[in-house]
């Protein structure tokens, strides 16, 4: 079985500031993906990044900076100067080699307000 | 920018009718999805395809079927749609190689039924 959880409903930054976007996973797989994806609020997915299991390095993308863990089982998300437009739900998603198909987090609303 | 287009992007419709959601796309990908998503909550796998000819249920029973005749077509059928069908059907479509690739995501058919 496989599992997201991303504890953080809701979060409320004022622009420029940081955020961080938790994720927690679970699965008994030693080989996973991992993946994150921003929802704004025309209803599309975007795909922001994929991390396969054997791949620990963190990534920078622009402001955006990917946290993986395994000690831990997280695979965290950082805004950096933060904007109105990175207002979004973001959703965290995992696939693991028992399971055939992604699970997703029940993702974290973003406000950036001006 | 992802080639995966979803019409109509709204509907409308009274308890009762059959309606047809499609979902098309342009980059050859075998693999084919459908989520069901209530506004802000998690994403619900319905249906997935890994083919022409191939079609499976997902994790979340649906009254609704599919068809996959051609690569690039995944529409999605409601023979009596209900209130409880209201919601946004998102389709997805990734390609088959080792290890698991990222969805690609169309902008959703946000459904009311009356």
């Amino acid at each position: 079985a496989q599992k997201v959880t991303q504890a953080q409903t809701e979060i409320s930054v004022v622009e420029k500031e940081d955020v961080t976007l938790d994720c927690v996973y679970e699965t008994r797989d030693t080989t996973y993906y991992l993946f994150w994806y921003k929802q704004p609020p025309s209803g599309e997915l975007v795909f922001l990044i994929r991390r396969n299991s054997f791949d620990e390095q963190n990534e920078i993308s622009g402001r955006y900076s990917w946290n993986f863990q395994k000690s831990t089982s997280s695979f965290n998300f950082t805004i950096t100067a933060s904007q109105v437009v990175d207002s979004a739900v973001y959703f965290c998603a995992l696939v693991s080699g028992s399971a055939r198909q992604l699970t997703f987090g029940s993702g974290t609303q973003l406000t950036v307000l001006p | 920018e992802a080639d995966i287009y979803q019409t109509p992007r709204y509907l409308v419709i009274g308890t009762g009718k059959k309606i047809t959601l499609e979902c098309s796309q342009t980059m050859g990908h075998d693999k084919m999805y459908w989520y069901q998503q209530d506004p802000g909550m998690e994403l619900h796998l319905i249906h997935y395809s890994y083919g022409v000819n191939s079609t499976e249920k997902g994790d979340l029973s649906s009254e609704s079927t599919v068809s996959r005749i051609r690569t690039e077509h995944f529409p999605l059928t409601l023979e009596s749609a209900r209130p409880s069908h209201t919601s946004q059907y998102l389709c997805a479509s990734s390609k088959i190689g080792t290890g698991a690739w990222e969805q690609f995501f169309g902008p959703g058919t946000r459904l009311t039924v009356l």
